[in-house]
């Protein structure tokens, strides 16, 4: 099966600039992750969605980054206006249930952004 | 709420013997565990899971990992490593609940030297 799609591999802005990220999952499923991933530390979790709906976004510092996954597929992920703490490498995952409830993450390649 | 804690940031080891990579976690429910392994310039893949069963998982490159309730550990071993196994690895934890995504650990570099 086609693994997790993200776009762009790399992005260069400088600071106040505004990008967009995209995550296409695997085929059928229901849950998408954006974790964000900053330089010699553990992926950090931003938004969940379960299909088209917010499952969590606690961690989303919303006055900057905005998410959203029209009709339960792709998934978008925005950050307007970008700070320099900002710069790391985007990880977009989804996930299916295993028969013991689990959910398993398969991640896509990422998207490592930095600010100047 | 789940934590996870990676002991070692950096493991250097040499090649053709073992190594252990630690993980310990802390939740106040039952969970799943995972180990995920990230190349250079590469996503997170999975390296292997622990569900429910025998608390001893393997994977398919000689990997292994023991989940022990009682000392709330998942360490990752394996008795002979190579120069391929150059990487970062992650220890995760999951809620039994299985709703919620996967909270990491900070990641060990293993450092395979010939």
């Amino acid at each position: 099966e086609a693994g997790v799609a993200q776009s762009p591999r790399y992005k260069i802005i400088e600071k106040r600039q505004s990008v967009a990220f995209w995550c296409n999952p695997i085929s059928g499923h229901a849950t998408l992750y954006w974790y964000q991933q900053i330089l010699g530390q553990g992926p950090k979790l931003l938004i969940q969605f379960q299909n088209n709906g917010v499952v969590d976004d606690s961690q989303l510092p919303k006055d900057r980054f905005s998410a959203e996954r029209l009709k339960g597929v792709d998934s978008t992920l925005k950050i307007q206006p970008a700070k320099l703490e900002d710069s790391a490498v985007y990880l977009c995952a989804s996930s299916s249930k295993t028969l013991s409830g689990a959910n398993v993450l398969t991640f896509g390649a990422g998207s490592r952004l930095t600010v100047l | 709420a789940q934590s996870v804690t990676q002991l070692d940031s950096q493991v250097p080891v040499f090649e053709e013997a073992p190594v252990e990579l630690r993980c310990n976690y802390s939740s106040s429910v039952s969970v799943y565990l995972f180990w995920y392994v990230q190349y250079p310039n590469q996503g997170l893949q999975l390296l292997l899971k622990y569900l429910s069963g025998s608390t001893l998982v393997e994977s398919i490159n000689g990997f292994e990992a023991e989940f022990n309730k009682s000392q709330t550990s998942f360490h990752l071993r394996k008795p002979s490593v190579h120069i391929s196994d150059t990487a970062e690895y992650f220890c995760a934890v999951g809620m039994d609940t299985g709703r919620r995504a996967l909270t990491f650990g900070s990641g060990t570099r293993l450092q395979v030297q010939p």
